[in-house]
Formats: structure tokens, sequence, C-alpha cells
């Protein structure tokens, strides 16, 4: 099966930097990649996502690269604000089939003013 | 608004009891799932539904149970069997034609005292 690691677990930065988070994964007929934002106290919710014949989506402030033959994605957050502050996961699926994505474990993004 | 609810948001619960979590959806999804988070662990698939009537196992299936019913309703029992029940608890549902994304509850906070 699938297997999505994630990197890093916890990620600290000042207001104003910009916070990269990678991930790999392990299935080449992964074709779907979104990022999920998780706030204290409540459910994921999807910030942006990528497909795989797609190398780069830009949404404001963030944007997502994918590499498909090194099978690994990114989450870049520029200018970052204090309300980016949460828990960010990625995740692998595949259309068709059972359509279960894989997260990674999470990365905790603390953006301090 | 059309979403995910789940209820209660917080449980307390005595070793040895049975609890139901409910989650309830307006989006007219096919799909449900039951995701079990713990700190550092990222989000653990329990069980999932992609029609009525029918479910599969997740990754941390047991001490866990399921029923669905109706298209909107994918209600959780934690079982006396469960070891370690004290978690976060979120549902989500995909619809037809999935296109990836999943829509998230706010979370159930189980406690065992």
């Amino acid at each position: 099966g699938e297997n999505v690691e994630q990197h890093p677990s916890t990620l600290s930065v000042q207001e104003g930097d910009s916070a990269v988070i990678k991930c790999t994964y392990s299935d080449s007929a992964s074709n779907y990649f979104p990022w999920y934002k998780q706030e204290l106290g409540k459910g994921p919710q999807l910030i942006i996502d990528i497909r795989s014949n797609v190398g780069e989506k830009k949404d404001q402030r963030i944007a997502v690269t994918l590499n498909k033959t090194a099978k690994h994605f990114s989450l870049h957050i520029t200018e970052t604000q204090p309300e980016d502050s949460a828990v960010y996961f990625c995740a692998a699926s595949r259309s068709g089939g059972s359509y279960i994505p894989t997260f990674g474990r999470g990365t905790s993004l603390i953006v301090h003013p | 608004d059309g979403g995910i609810t789940q209820s209660p948001k917080y449980l307390f619960r005595k070793e040895g009891q049975n609890v139901t979590l409910s989650c309830e959806q307006n989006l007219n999804h096919d799909a449900m799932y039951w995701y079990r988070q713990d700190p550092g662990q990222g989000l653990r698939l329990i069980y999932y539904s992609q029609i009525v009537n029918d479910f599969q196992k997740g990754d941390i299936a047991e001490g866990y149970s399921v029923s669905r019913e109706k298209k909107e309703s994918f209600p959780l029992t934690v079982t006396s069997a469960q070891k370690n029940p004290t978690a976060f608890y979120l549902c989500a549902s995909a619809g037809q034609g999935y296109t990836g994304e999943l829509f998230f509850g706010e979370g159930s906070r189980l406690t065992v005292l």
C-alpha cells in the first residue's frame, strides 16, 4: 500500500518568514495530493491540492510543488502570519478504486509574532 | 449550510462501557470515514463506507464497530474491547465522482476515566 512520510514534525518560524513542509510517497500510481490545515480542536480543512499532471499550483501565499519522478511534493507558505499556526497534513491517493487517501503524520507549524 | 456534524464534542467514559459517536452529513456524499487522531500519529483510518449497508475495516478497526443504515449517518461505537480509546475521533465524507477531497467534521474527543 501507499506510504507517506512528512517532515518536519514541528516547524517554528518568525512572522513574515517562509515555511516549507515536505512529503514523500511510495505508490507511483498515486495521482492526487491534497494538503489539509487543522486548527486546534477542529477538523482538518483542505487548503490546496495538486494532481499528477501539474508540477506547481499557487493560491495567494500558499503553493504546492510536485516531483513525480522523485515521488515528493511540498507545501510552501510565504509571508507567514500568526493565523497560519496549525497542524498541516499531506496526503496521497489515486482516483478510481477505493479512494482511500494515506495521510502523513502532520507538521505543527508555529508562527511567532 | 451543508456539512458534517459530529456529536458529542466531548465525551467521558468509564472503563468497560461502550460509547457511540454520532456523524451526520447533509452533503449527499456516498463515502464516509472514521479516523482516530493521537498526538504525533497523524490520522489513522478506523472504518470506511462507500455505500449504504456496506462498510470496510481500516487499519485500526479492532475494538470499534460501525453501521451505515442511512446515507447521511455513519455512527461509530467504541467498545470495551478497545484497549486505549482515549483519542480525538474525526468523521469525514467524500462525494461520488470523487475528486479526492475529504470533508471533515469538527471531531469528538473521548476520554476514558
